[in-house]
């Protein structure tokens, strides 16, 4: 079946250092989207990239997707104890006629103050 | 503020004894979603409504029914829950399908545990 697969699974870092996080895809996309999971909370939407090769910032966030539209990434500049949480990507296929994302298993991120 | 309510927050049930889980939202979103979360996992869909047209996973349980009566609400029963039920349940909705349209916006999850 369609797979997104998303690295690394966990990541420590010191607070001020960046953090990337990786999606692969099985298959073409029409969109991706990155969402957050705070401890103990739900997702939240955080973008949606849709063009092939677009970039993307929010603050310290920096959003790409692929040339190819089979992966993407997020990257967080200078870290803070804020960025905690659990980041997910999810894309939408373009084969197959289906209406739902594929999530990945999500990075879990933890910031040392 | 437009939102997506779950009730309750944290359920305990007995082994076998169905339960109801409820989501309503006012958002006005034609798509509603039932993902089941486990701890350390990525939420796991188990069916989705486009308006009234139900879309059940291949993989979903049939203890597992879910119900729209509505444009607001949607309810996930489980008919007979086991230990390994036991997960948060998390609804969502979105405006349509589609790049562009399908950002979800999720509620806060109902925490169900098994006895």
């Amino acid at each position: 079946g369609q797979q997104v697969m998303q690295i690394p699974q966990y990541q420590h870092v010191q607070e001020g250092e960046d953090f990337t996080t990786y999606c692969n895809s099985s298959t073409t996309l029409s969109n991706i989207q990155w969402y957050k999971q705070r401890p103990g909370g739900h997702p939240v939407f955080l973008i949606q990239l849709v063009k092939s090769g677009e970039v993307k910032k929010q603050k310290r966030l920096t959003f790409q997707f692929g040339e190819a539209k089979k992966n993407s990434s997020l990257h967080i500049t200078a870290t803070q104890t804020t960025d905690v949480g659990t980041y997910f990507c999810a894309g939408l296929p373009t084969q197959g006629g289906s209406e739902k994302l594929v999530f990945g298993k999500g990075t879990k991120l933890t910031v040392n103050p | 503020d437009a939102m997506v309510i779950q009730n309750p927050r944290y359920q305990v049930t007995q082994f076998g004894k169905p339960v109801t889980l409820s989501c309503s939202q006012t958002l006005n979103h034609n798509v509603m979603y039932w993902y089941q979360q486990k701890s350390s996992q990525a939420p796991k869909l188990l069916f989705h409504y486009y308006d009234k047209d139900f879309n059940n996973e291949a993989d979903t349980p049939d203890n597992f029914q879910s119900r729209r009566p509505n444009t607001s609400f949607c309810f996930l029963d489980i008919r007979s829950p086991g230990l390994g039920d036991a997960a948060m349940y998390l609804c969502a909705t979105s405006g349509s399908v589609g790049p562009g349209y399908n950002e979800q916006f999720f509620g806060p999850g109902t925490r169900l545990t098994v006895l």
